[in-house]
């Protein structure tokens, strides 16, 4: 069975600071990996994800996360942390065709705070 | 396009009553899930469609949820009778593809509370 590790709850950066969202995952396949953010009453937005290919990838609203199967990571940054930034991030693991079950298997979520 | 739709988007009902949610994916979409979020955990999957039929039903919590599909468009969620842990928030999903490489819409959800 897989599982999703957020580090930390909650994590304030100040605005036009590096933001940096940790997401360790364990699963006995290769997974593909996802970084969702939902906005207050909002739903859940794709931002990103990882399934075969570069292990870099790029996202929307200047987020990218790096995909490092060594370290079973996949952590989300944003060089520059803007005050629309402030929601809730989940990342999401969902295992190849053929591992298991269907569905995406989430984190608990981290809920990004900018200072301005 | 549009997204994927879910109503009604809150929802308050007495213990013991019974609720229905649907969920209307983005049209073409032949893959369908469910997921909850209790207070304070992490959002969970239920099930999967594919079209009308069941592919993965294994994050079901019981018998008192009841999930169709009528001819592979619209998904209901029925939840009969209600349970005070039943209160959480609803989201539904849909994808072109079952394998996840295309990414997965949510809906906005539907916050359940009972009562």
């Amino acid at each position: 069975a897989q599982s999703v590790t957020q580090l930390g709850s909650h994590v304030s950066v100040s605005e036009g600071a590096l933001v940096l969202l940790r997401c360790n995952y364990s699963s006995s396949v290769p997974p593909y990996l996802f970084w969702y953010v939902q906005y207050p009453n909002q739903g859940l937005q794709l931002l990103l994800k990882y399934t075969t290919g570069a292990t870099l990838v790029k996202g929307i609203n200047g987020f990218e996360a790096e995909f490092k199967k060594s370290e079973t990571s996949f952590h989300l940054t944003k060089p520059s942390a803007h005050m629309s930034d402030a929601a809730e991030y989940f990342c999401a693991v969902r295992l190849t065709p053929g591992g298991g079950a269907d569905g995406l298997t989430f984190g608990k979520g981290t809920h990004l705070i900018i200072q301005p | 396009e549009a997204g994927v739709t879910q109503f009604p988007s809150h929802s308050v009902i007495e213990k013991g009553q019974t609720v229905t949610l649907r969920c209307d994916p983005i049209s073409g979409h032949d893959n369908l899930y469910w997921y909850r979020r209790v207070m304070g955990k992490e959002i969970k999957f239920l099930l999967h469609f594919v079209k009308e039929s069941k592919q993965d039903e294994s994050g079901m919590p019981n018998n008192r949820f009841l999930a169709e599909r009528t001819g592979g468009t619209y998904s209901t969620l029925k939840v009969q009778p209600a349970e005070l842990e039943d209160s959480g928030v609803y989201f539904c999903a849909s994808s072109p593809g079952g394998t996840g490489s295309y990414g997965y819409t949510f809906g906005s959800g539907t916050r359940l509370t009972v009562v």
